[in-house]
């Protein structure tokens, strides 16, 4: 167990819809990321924050956004849902977000139907 | 830019060695890792390696890196059916090593 969670597992929605996909990292880590995981594209960084602030942005599309609250949870909203938003979504955290080890929740799966 | 390449797939046989080949783009890399992901399980860590070294030992694996070719590699000796796996080569790039960027992994499949 990593001690990252992430909810929920698996999601099943329509095209068009959107989603919340939420996570909290490890007690202690500060740092949040956000990864896809698709069959034909690999496992892709899509955001950083840092203690509340986005610190780093990568292959992200502007149909999703995210955010960390206070107590330092994040969510990841996904809206006008496609096809081929369908993956497995990592969250994974670290204490400060400048290189250390990374911990990986075990993902939540997403059905776009 | 930043892009870290390996190969899909890779067999070997129970016993025999294996060795996962990286390539990455960022030369400032200041760590590289590599990751293990089991089956519906998300990665976890199985080594690092600084930027200012060119090879790390722990136990079975071993990591080789040359930063004149940006070549990262990482040897299985006594390769166990445990081993199977999909192994994510990484690069940490961006302002304060922030972002890191994955490989799209080597899956290990091991013959008897």
């Amino acid at each position: 167990d990593s001690g990252v969670t992430q909810t929920p597992k698996h999601l099943i929605t329509a095209t068009g819809q959107r989603v919340t996909l939420r996570c909290s990292p490890r007690s202690g880590d500060l740092s949040v990321y956000w990864y896809q995981q698709s069959l034909d594209q690999g496992l892709q960084f899509l955001i950083q924050y840092y203690n509340g602030e986005e610190r780093a942005k990568g292959n992200i599309l502007e149909r999703f956004s995210a955010q960390q609250f206070p107590d330092l949870h994040s969510e990841l909203n996904l809206s006008s849902l496609e096809l081929g938003d369908s993956a497995l979504y990592f969250c994974a955290s670290s204490p400060q977000g400048n290189g250390e080890k990374l911990f990986f929740g075990s993902g939540t799966q997403l059905s776009v139907l | 830019g930043e892009d870290v390449e390996q190969s899909l797939f890779l067999s070997v046989r129970e016993g025999d060695s294996s060795v996962i080949n990286c390539t990455y783009t960022d030369s400032s890399s200041t760590y590289l890792y590599w990751y293990k992901q089991e089956p519906g399980a998300g990665l976890q860590l199985l080594t690092y390696i600084f930027s200012n070294m060119d090879m790390k030992q722990d136990q079975r694996l071993t990591v080789l890196l040359n930063k004149k070719d940006k070549h990262l590699s990482l040897r299985i000796a006594d390769t166990q059916t445990g081993d199977s796996a999909i192994y994510f080569c990484a690069q940490a790039t961006g302002s304060s090593a922030s972002k890191i960027i994955f490989g799209s992994g080597t899956r290990l499949s091991i013959r008897p």
